[in-house]
């Protein structure tokens, strides 16, 4: 089945000591995008790619970066975690980047930072 | 600027009662699109349904039912008949300018059997 998968479902990293997550996906979708979502609230978008082109949200942190070496893979690359960043991270997909696409979630990373 | 209220935080339900979700949106633009996604315990957002600005339809789905009225800016989401399986954070989103989705805050569904 045609799916967004992502890798570990489950991270525990130390407080200042850099972690990346994870995103594959066999759509051959163009659009990915990593959102943030804490306890309780929505998902926040961080970023999105289409294609090979990157879409930084303005409030994104700095610490935040990604990178698409590929259409199937994503990457979030969390520089220096706080306690802040603790929270589950979704990586989704959409064929275009038209606000009528629907976009495809994967199950999510939680992350701790301890 | 674009905005979705989903004023129900938490919702109880006992099992076969029906319940609907409310979700209120803003946007100056004429042209959106509204979804709803359901997002178990697991954890993945799941694509439930997409409307756009210019189909005031109403949508039925088995159990599920969707009314869009644009005049209250209410996308509204109604379960039939509830089973426990449909226990879940509910999320109403919007896609207006610049192609982001907004969504609301979720409203949390417990059916309990």
């Amino acid at each position: 089945d045609a799916m967004v998968i992502q890798n570990p479902r489950y991270q525990v990293t130390q407080f200042g000591k850099p972690v990346t997550l994870s995103c594959s996906q066999t759509l051959n979708h163009n659009v990915m995008y990593w959102y943030q979502q804490k306890s309780s609230q929505a998902p926040k978008l961080l970023f999105h790619y289409y294609d090979k082109d990157f879409n930084n949200e303005a409030d994104t942190p700095d610490n935040f970066q990604s990178r698409r070496p590929n259409t199937s893979f994503c990457f979030l690359d969390i520089r220096s975690p706080g306690l802040g960043d603790a929270a589950m991270y979704l990586c989704a997909t959409s064929r275009q980047g038209g606000r009528y696409n629907e976009q495809f979630f994967g199950p999510g990373t939680r992350l701790t930072v301890l | 600027a674009q905005k979705v209220t989903q004023a129900q935080t938490e919702i109880s339900v006992v099992e076969k009662e029906d319940v609907t979700l409310d979700c209120v949106y803003e946007t100056r633009d004429t042209t959106y699109y509204l979804f709803w996604y359901k997002q178990p315990p697991s954890g993945e957002l799941v694509f439930l349904i997409r409307r756009n600005s210019f189909d005031e339809q109403n949508e039925i789905s088995g159990r599920y039912s969707w009314n869009f009225q644009k005049s209250t800016s209410s996308f509204n989401f109604t379960i039939t008949a509830s089973q426990v399986v449909d226990s879940a954070v509910y999320f109403c989103a919007l896609s207006a300018t610049g192609n982001q989705f907004y969504f609301g805050t979720g409203t949390s569904l417990t059916v309990i059997p």
